[in-house]
C-alpha cells in the first residue's frame, strides 16, 4: 500500500534553533517528492520539489534530503524564525503510469517560540 | 503571475442543504485543477481532478460533485449535505509537467451542522 509516514507528529522548538523533520515513504514506483508548508487555515505552498536523481534542495533556511534508496526524506530549518510556525507535510508522487499520483502524508506541526 | 481564488472562506450549512465552492485561477490557460477535502491529523484527501473543460475525474465516492465550465473554473456542489461533508476544501491547480508543483486556494471551512 502506498503510504508517506511523517515524524514526529509535532514539535515545539526556541527561535533561532535548528530541526529536522523526518518523512518515509513506501510509494513505489516513486516519481518525484514533495515539501509543504501549510499556514493554520490555509493552503499549503511549495517548498522544494525533488526527483529521483536529487539528493539535496535548498530554499532559503530550508533544506530537504533524499534517499531514493532507504525510501527516506528530511527537511532541515535552520536558524528558526516565529512565521516557521506552520504545519509541513511531505508529499510523494508515484510514476507517470500511475497518473503521477500524489500520495501526502498527515503532517509534522511545528510550533517556534520566544 | 498565477493567481487562485477560491470562496468563501468559511461557511456554515444545514444538513440536506445544497453546496456550492468555486475556485477560479489566473495567469494561466489549460491548468490541471483539483479538489482536496483536508481532515484535522490526516493527509489531504483528493477528491476530483480536470485535465481539461468538462473532464472531470472522482477519485472517492462522495456525495459530491464537481464540473468545469470554464478552462480557469472549477467547481464543487453537493444537492444534499450531510454532516460527514464537514472539513476543509482546498482548490489547487498545477501545469502538465509531472515535476509541476501544486498551487493552492486558501481553503474553504465548511461546517454542516
Amino acid at each position: 500500500k502506498n503510504q508517506v509516514e511523517q515524524s514526529p507528529q509535532s514539535l515545539i522548538i526556541l527561535e533561532g534553533k535548528n530541526c529536522t523533520l523526518q518523512c518515509n515513504y513506501t510509494v513505489s514506483p516513486f516519481s518525484n517528492l514533495r515539501w509543504y508548508k501549510q499556514d493554520t487555515g490555509r493552503g499549503p505552498v511549495s517548498l522544494t520539489i525533488m526527483t529521483f536523481s536529487e539528493n539535496t534542495k535548498s530554499n532559503g533556511r530550508y533544506t530537504a534530503t533524499l534517499d531514493a534508496d532507504t525510501k527516506q526524506s528530511s527537511l532541515h530549518i535552520t536558524a528558526s524564525q516565529l512565521s516557521d510556525s506552520a504545519s509541513y507535510i511531505c508529499v510523494v508522487s508515484a510514476g507517470r503510469e500511475y497518473g503521477n499520483k500524489l500520495v501526502f502524508g498527515a503532517g509534522t506541526i511545528l510550533r517556534v517560540k520566544s | 503571475s498565477q493567481t487562485i481564488h477560491q470562496w468563501p472562506a468559511t461557511l456554515v450549512q444545514p444538513v440536506g442543504s445544497p453546496l456550492s465552492l468555486e475556485c477560479t485561477v489566473e495567469g494561466t490557460s489549460n491548468p490541471n485543477l483539483y479538489w482536496y477535502r483536508q481532515a484535522a491529523g490526516r493527509g489531504l484527501q483528493l477528491l476530483f481532478y480536470s485535465v481539461g473543460i468538462g473532464q472531470i475525474s472522482s477519485e472517492v465516492p462522495q456525495n459530491l460533485s464537481a464540473s468545469r465550465p470554464q478552462d480557469r473554473q472549477f467547481i464543487l456542489s453537493s444537492k444534499k449535505l450531510l454532516l460527514s461533508d464537514s472539513g476543509f476544501y482546498l482548490c489547487a491547480w498545477s501545469g502538465d509537467s509531472y515535476n509541476s508543483p501544486l498551487h493552492f486556494g486558501n481553503g474553504t471551512r465548511l461546517t454542516v451542522t
